[in-house]
């Protein structure tokens, strides 16, 4: 069964327009992950959250992580036309469960 | 040459066909891991292995198995591929917990055409 799921499903923006992706989940986690995917490509890992954080910047991307509410949310800043893909959030649960379980992920589109 | 490599990228098969995948990583990770994405899905786990010794049942193992022949190397196989195991499949591999984390990296996919 999915353990993230995001919102929303598909998100058309125009570039310099800032993005916001959401992402909740059901059970307690050890890390929140996301990644990128390009159409038809392999996912590429972005920024990973820590359960004990609340705030994670790298680079245009700012990511939340509200456990008490069992969710978290992608920002990206400043958009641009090679920012569409589609963004997948992945919780590991920690303990001897090392896998990694994926929601249905969020087009976001980039317009110029 | 990319990090994690899967064979075929492409293939077109016949229902009762038996197809295999194939994954090979120069990452040196002992993690590897067999994903299937259907649109509107997400990634679905099939099976994982922890190293040469260790196999696991993903959620949806049903149809499938794999083989871990070497450190390097994890296949996938359908032996009697069905129209519903059309997917784009994808390998991955991690490190294990590194810093306290499990991250992934991925193949460019294997995209599976059962008519």
């Amino acid at each position: 069964s999915q353990q993230g799921e995001e919102d929303p499903q598909a998100l058309s923006i125009q570039e310099g327009e800032n993005a916001t992706m959401n992402c909740s989940y059901k059970t307690s986690i050890n890390n929140l992950q996301w990644y990128r995917q390009n159409s038809g490509r392999g996912l590429v890992h972005l920024i990973l959250i820590r359960s004990n954080e609340r705030e994670k910047h790298s680079g245009r991307l700012r990511v939340t992580l509200d456990t008490s509410k069992k969710s978290s949310s992608l920002l990206i800043t400043a958009s641009r036309a090679a920012d569409t893909a589609s963004y997948f959030c992945a919780t590991d649960r920690g303990g001897s469960n090392y896998k990694l379980t994926f929601g249905k992920g969020t087009l976001l589109t980039v317009n110029p | 040459d990319a990090d994690v490599t899967q064979t075929p990228r492409n293939r077109i098969t016949k229902t009762g066909k038996r197809i295999m995948l194939e994954c090979s990583q120069t990452k040196g990770h002992d993690r590897m891991y067999w994903y299937r994405q259907d649109p509107g899905l997400g990634l679905r786990l099939i099976y994982y292995s922890f190293d040469v010794k260790d196999i696991n049942k993903g959620e949806i193992s049903d149809g499938y198995s794999v083989s871990r022949q070497a450190q390097a190397k994890f296949s996938l196989s359908l032996e009697s591929a069905i129209p519903n195991q059309t997917a784009l499949y994808f390998c991955a591999t991690s490190g294990g917990r590194i810093s306290g984390a499990n991250v992934l990296t991925f193949g460019a996919g294997s995209r599976l055409t059962v008519l």
